[in-house]
């Protein structure tokens, strides 16, 4: 069946660092790919989204490029704040139809240090 | 424009209760997921609701069940609770017709079973 595997966490990282989070997933047929954030005590939010291969998502400084031969969709962001420190969920949607079923994988939480 | 609203927003009940929560989708939107999302985990599907029937079901006993309004909106109900349904259920919106690529989660449901 359809999965998606993150990177575990924590992730620290000082202000201004570099970010990657790692995400691959298995699929049959062609999902669209997701990034949600979750800050503490709250629900899931869209941070970016990519429907077909080779797209690339961005959103408030992150991206994601859906790679279809690696099947991966990792989280990048150049220089992260603070304000950054949440949780982050990598999902797929089923292609069958799309009909809004999402696949998340287990979430990696980013502590970002001033 | 009101987003996805969920109620109550936390609750507590005893093992072998019955628990009903509520949402309310995004204005414009007509289909339903729910999500369990346990501590430290990613988000796990439940059902899906459309036209005031259950379209998609996760690995979820039938303890859980759900219904439809004709104004779209929806409960999720959980029967004999046991201590393991603690929990944010999380309740997504969508439009059909757009399937997976624009999905809208409300703050969520903290249940607590004890």
């Amino acid at each position: 069946g359809n999965s998606v595997t993150q990177m575990e966490g924590p992730v620290t990282l000082s202000e201004e660092a570099f970010l990657t989070i790692n995400c691959t997933y298995t699929a049959t047929g062609y999902p669209s790919l997701f990034w949600y954030v979750q800050y503490p005590g709250e629900g899931l939010q869209l941070l970016l989204k990519a429907t077909k291969a080779d797209d690339k998502g961005s959103n408030k400084g992150f991206e994601a490029t859906y790679r279809k031969e690696t099947t991966s969709f990792h989280l990048e962001k150049g220089s992260v704040q603070v304000s950054d420190s949440a949780v982050y969920f990598c999902a797929l949607s089923d292609s069958s139809g799309n009909t809004g079923k999402l696949i998340f994988g287990q979430g990696t939480t980013l502590q970002v240090k001033p | 424009d009101a987003g996805v609203t969920q109620s109550p927003t936390h609750l507590i009940k005893t093992r072998g209760q019955q628990v009903t929560l509520r949402c309310s989708p995004k204005s414009g939107h007509d289909t339903v997921s729910w999500y369990q999302q346990a501590l430290g985990q990613g988000p796990q599907f439940i059902f899906q609701y459309y036209e005031e029937e259950e379209r998609q079901r996760g690995n979820f006993p039938d303890r859980f069940s759900g219904h439809q309004f004709p104004n779209y909106s929806s409960e999720l109900n959980v029967n004999a609770l046991l201590l393991g349904d603690s929990a944010l259920y999380l309740c997504a919106s969508s439009l059909r017709l757009t399937g997976g690529n624009t999905i809208y989660f409300g703050e969520g449901s903290w249940l607590t079973v004890v």
